[in-house]
């Protein structure tokens, strides 16, 4: 089935650095999302985005962090800078529409430890 | 406020056995309700998924009932083997591109 792609599989980095989080989605679709999930807790929502704008954010998505996906390119979470509270696995996603109910596809993750 | 409810947290049943997975919700707007299985290593994958107006979708072994009074709904798993080994996550939302509210999750463990 249609998969999506995120690099890198695991990132340690030191708190206060910047990082950002790469996510190759489906070819086709238009809407991508980007969930974190901590330790033995659930996936929970931190932003959708369509046509280069972000349609939804949660209170997760703090001031810190931002999205982008330049033309053809990767749809990207930046952290900067990171705090010790960001480790977790980020989820990315991508749906092909926004109407009706959509099926999102999930990608791996990206494990990140901030020290 | 935890508004996707999952029990068990982990449930091991034996082979050929049907194991039942419970999720219950608190969001009366919630309509469209996926489970996503979700191996080690990988993200989360589509199993099946219902829309409030129906109680019942089947998919070879997999049926999820719904009770939209009780916001209440199971995933059974028929027949159940070895490799459907998984944790399997109940998903609410509203339609459209609506985010996702997800459940902790119950681990389901197949014993040969």
């Amino acid at each position: 089935g249609p998969k999506v792609l995120q690099i890198p599989s695991h990132q340690i980095i030191d708190m206060g650095q910047m990082v950002t989080l790469n996510c190759d989605p489906v070819s086709n679709h238009l809407y991508f999302y980007w969930y974190k999930q901590i330790l033995g807790q659930q996936m929970e929502f931190l932003v959708n985005f369509y046509n280069g704008k972000v349609m939804e954010k949660s209170k997760l998505f703090k001031d810190q962090f931002s999205v982008e996906r330049p033309d053809g390119s990767y749809f990207t979470l930046k952290i900067q800078p990171t705090a010790l509270e960001d480790s977790a696995v980020y989820f990315c996603a991508s749906s092909l529409w926004g109407y009706n109910y959509a099926e999102q596809f999930f990608g791996p993750g990206t494990r990140l430890t901030v020290l | 406020q935890q508004q996707v409810r999952q029990s068990p947290q982990s449930l091991t049943v034996w082979e050929g056995e049907t194991a039942i997975l419970n999720c219950s919700y608190e969001n009366s707007a919630f309509d469209y309700f996926p489970w996503y299985q979700q191996f080690p290593g990988e993200g989360p994958a589509l199993l099946i998924s219902i829309l409030s107006v129906s109680n019942k979708k089947e998919d070879g072994r997999f049926t999820i009932f719904f009770n939209k009074r009780e916001k209440k709904l199971s995933l059974h798993i028929a027949d159940s083997q070895p490799g459907d080994s998984a944790t399997y996550f109940c998903a609410a939302n509203t339609g459209g591109a609506d985010r996702l509210t997800f459940g902790k999750g119950t681990q389901l463990i197949i014993q040969p």
